[in-house]
Order: structure tokens, then sequence, then C-alpha cells
């Protein structure tokens, strides 16, 4: 039973480009979840999503950042003009659904803008 | 606003050594409170704590949660090199995990 899968593991950046992350939940996890962690920093609620559904996304900058999960697919985070305050690992979690408070990490992805 | 701090932010022991990780916490409505163990990578699930005073116990790691004084306590004995990490406690909200910073353990042979 493979985990919480995300790719890429590394992503390199230039100022103004376009960053894709990707998550694919726990099998049987419909629930998914995106955190970041700045350096030296805890982990930091960005984004929770059902199937087609963003349900909290009150962790998001406002701008520049979107999330999805569509019915067919990963889990895609998408930050657009990147800039360098947005270098950081981004952890997606998954859980089984409403009133399962565990949440199981996948191993994330560093993002490094140049 | 929720709030979790944990104590002390960094720690060094030899193996072999008993330690004592502390989070406590200020939450409007309690759910539940979860240990992850980091290390340079993704964080893994150790124990999930809703009810007081109830120990939960995994090999050389335990812990337990007081709601009246709204601490959590993660004990490990005998440590081992291998238990050298970053701790993180986190607290459940209505959709998503609120973490402190974490305690960094070093173990040294």
């Amino acid at each position: 039973n493979a985990g919480v899968m995300q790719n890429p593991r590394h992503l390199v950046r230039r100022r103004g480009q376009e960053a894709r992350l990707r998550c694919s939940p726990m099998k049987g996890h419909s629930h998914v979840y995106w955190y970041r962690q700045l350096p030296e920093e805890g982990l930091k609620f960005m984004v929770y999503l059902q199937k087609e559904n963003i349900i909290d996304e009150s962790g998001m900058p406002k701008e520049r950042f979107s999330a999805e999960f569509p019915k067919e697919g990963p889990s895609i985070l998408r930050i657009q003009q990147v800039v360098r305050g947005d270098s950081a690992a981004y952890f997606c979690a998954s859980s089984s659904g409403v009133g399962s408070y565990e949440q199981y990490f996948g191993p994330g992805t560093r993002l490094t803008v140049t | 606003e929720d709030k979790v701090v944990q104590s002390p932010l960094s720690l060094v022991v030899h193996e072999g050594d008993t330690v004592t990780l502390n989070c406590s916490y200020e939450v409007t409505n309690f759910r539940s409170l979860l240990w992850y163990k980091q290390e340079k990578k993704a964080p893994t699930f150790l124990f999930m704590l809703t009810s007081s005073g109830i120990e939960k116990k995994s090999g050389r790691l335990s812990s337990i949660l007081d709601k009246k004084e709204l601490f959590s306590i993660l004990n490990i004995t005998a440590t081992q090199t291998g238990d050298s990490a970053i701790y993180l406690c986190a607290l459940t909200g209505a959709n998503n995990l609120f973490f402190g910073t974490g305690t960094r353990l070093t173990v040294i042979p």
C-alpha cells in the first residue's frame, strides 16, 4: 500500500517562472492537505481539498498560489511567478475523511527559487 | 488564536538517556493532539491523543495528554542515534493540523 506520493522531490525555478507540485494521496484517502515549511520554521497549513472541491484555503497566500484536486489524477499546488520567498519545503498530507484526524505526509517537494 | 508551544527547542543527549519533550497549547475547540517525528523528509505519525490521562505507547516512545493543564509530553527511553529528529506536536483544527515549531533532538553515540 503506497503512501502519499509527491513529485518532484526537488524543483528549481527562476524568479517569475511557474512551479507545479503534485500529490497523490494514500490509497483510500480522499482528503488532501498542503503545508509549507520555511527554513527553521514549523509546518504551516495552506489548503484542504477533497475531490473537485476546495474546502478550506485560509492558509493560502491571496495571490499567485492555487490548488486543485481533480476527479482524476493528483492534487496540484501551483505557484505562479515565483519569488525567492517561495523557497521552502511543500508537504502534502492525506486522510481518509471527516472524523479521521490522522494525516499521513508525503516526502515533500523542496522548491528553490534562484 | 490557537497556539502550540514546544519545549525545549533543542536537546542534545547521549545514547541510553531518557528524554521528555513538552507541548503546551491553547485552543478554542480541542479535538485531538498529534505527535510526529520528522527526520530529513516527511513527518511520520507517532501518536494521536484525545483523552486525558491515557498513555499511548509504542516501543520506547510513550505520550500522555493533560487536558486540564493543557499540555502533552512525549517520552523516549533508552535513546538511540536513530531517534535524532525534530519532534512535532500538532493540534487538530476544523480542517487542518496546527503545528508547533518542534523540538530538535540530537542523540550522541
